[in-house]
């Protein structure tokens, strides 16, 4: 059974970093095709994607945010961590860590986190 | 970029639902679909345009290449009523602005 369980802080200041972490069961981020990433979504709005992160430590960003955001793992673990810098009140959202595991990404995803940004 | 249409669809129980989903550019099959109930993370219902995610019901069909895709619910149960968001990969990845089917 693939489980992803993501955690964090429920409320950042503005200019602060955001970090995220994702802890992962059911599959293991050594196999190749596999990847974790982390996708969001503002109150009342759409998705977005922001991080991909594979097996081969091959990452990928979100082009308007990739100055701002780092993804890495931890395969001993099973965690993926994403830090997200500066952060602004848009920023507000709930992150997902999602996989891409079985017939696609992303198959699997987490129950989400709600994070605020405010003063 | 995507255009989800319509933005709404209402219809009711055992209606046929066909949403859309139009890109910017060729994105050849590299498509997929979500579908997200208020509270609950999205799951994957449709991947590379047509293939139906496992455990997915039959009533479920995805279409199209290039530009233009189509997810088709062949008659509405009451558990479909949600909000359905398309993603592509071909260039980075993105998403839709998502199509509600509320209730008639």
């Amino acid at each position: 059974q693939i489980t992803l369980k993501e955690s964090g802080p429920t409320l950042v200041k503005p200019t602060q970093t955001l970090t995220l972490t994702c802890r992962f069961s059911g599959f293991s981020l050594t196999n190749s095709g596999v990847g974790v990433g982390w996708i969001r979504q503002p109150p009342g709005k759409a998705l977005e994607w922001l991080a991909l992160i594979y097996w081969d430590d091959g990452k990928r960003y979100r082009p308007s945010l990739k100055t701002r955001l780092t993804i890495t793992k931890d395969t001993s673990k099973n965690q993926v961590v994403l830090t997200l810098t500066n952060v602004d009140p848009v920023d507000t959202a709930t992150y997902y860590c999602v996989s891409c595991v079985t017939e696609t990404c992303f198959d699997f995803w987490g129950q989400g986190t709600l994070v605020t940004v405010s003063s | 970029v995507l255009t989800q249409s319509p933005a709404t669809l209402s219809l009711s129980p055992g209606d046929r639902a066909t949403l859309s989903c139009r890109a910017s550019q060729s994105i050849s099959t590299l498509l997929a679909w979500y579908q997200q109930k208020p509270g609950q993370s999205p799951r994957l219902l449709i991947y590379d345009a047509s293939h139906r995610a496992t455990g997915i019901p039959a009533r479920f069909s995805g279409s199209g290449s290039g530009t233009d895709f189509t997810l088709t619910i062949s008659s509405l149960e009451p558990e479909d009523f949600a909000v359905y968001y398309c993603q592509q990969r071909s260039d980075f990845i993105t998403f839709g602005q998502g199509t509600r089917l509320e209730i008639k």
